[in-house]
């Protein structure tokens, strides 16, 4: 069966510019991760989803950070006026349930770049 | 909030010696994940240790979880090129805020020279 999917799988933006990144998680996969992974760097939480609710937005860096999830399926993670430090990989991932954390499936990742 | 620590951050090894790498939380986990990231990819998931103590083997592999649900750890026994990558543990805290999601340590990058 098809995996996390997310998209685009790379995006060179301006600073000050808007993106949003998408991710499909394994379907019937009730938990959504987003992750942040600088360059020769750990994973860093941004947000998860159980359902449609997001019960843990600690990890978002600032206000220009911000992520929805619909129909328990599709999420996408919206980054407004960009800025260079916004520079990684965003990788999202998906598991069974959440509560008690299961295998986490990884999509591929967004690299993005702000110039 | 959780903080996990992993060391060492780098591992250089030839092939066919062994290789572990150690991961530390200041506070009782639920379970304890670890994940293999190769070069250019992103994390796979290699096993989940949830018992007090509990050590599990896959193949070359050995993960022990300590008996206190705070630290464990991962051996590689006579490592090959294909080991080369980053091994994350990914710990869940046992309630409160941090249960729910995982916190990674900061990876240990294993290089093998042939």
């Amino acid at each position: 069966g098809a995996g996390v999917s997310q998209s685009p799988s790379n995006k060179v933006t301006e600073k000050g510019k808007d993106v949003e990144l998408r991710c499909d998680p394994i379907s019937g996969h009730t938990a959504l991760y987003w992750y942040r992974q600088r360059l020769g760097q750990g994973l860093e939480f941004l947000i998860y989803f159980q359902g449609n609710s997001a019960p843990d937005k600690s990890g978002l860096p600032s206000d220009r950070f911000s992520a929805e999830r619909t129909g328990e399926s599709v999420s996408t993670l919206t980054i407004q006026r960009t800025q260079q430090e916004d520079s990684a990989v965003y990788l999202c991932a998906s598991s069974f349930s959440g509560g008690a954390v299961g295998e986490q499936f990884f999509g591929p990742g967004t690299r993005l770049t702000v110039l | 909030g959780q903080q996990v620590m992993q060391i060492p951050q780098y591992q250089h090894v030839q092939e066919g010696e062994d290789f572990t790498t150690y991961c530390n939380s200041s506070t009782t986990l639920s379970n304890i994940q670890w994940y293999k990231q190769r070069p250019g990819g992103h994390p796979v998931f290699l096993i989940q240790l949830v018992k007090s103590g509990e050590v599990k083997k896959q193949k070359r592999l050995t993960f022990q979880f300590g008996e206190a649900k705070k630290n464990s750890s991962l051996h590689i026994t006579a490592t090959q090129t294909t080991d080369v990558g980053t091994y994350f543990c990914a710990a869940q805290g046992a309630g409160g805020t941090s249960y729910g999601k995982l916190t990674f340590g900061q990876g240990t990058i294993l290089t093998v020279h042939p």
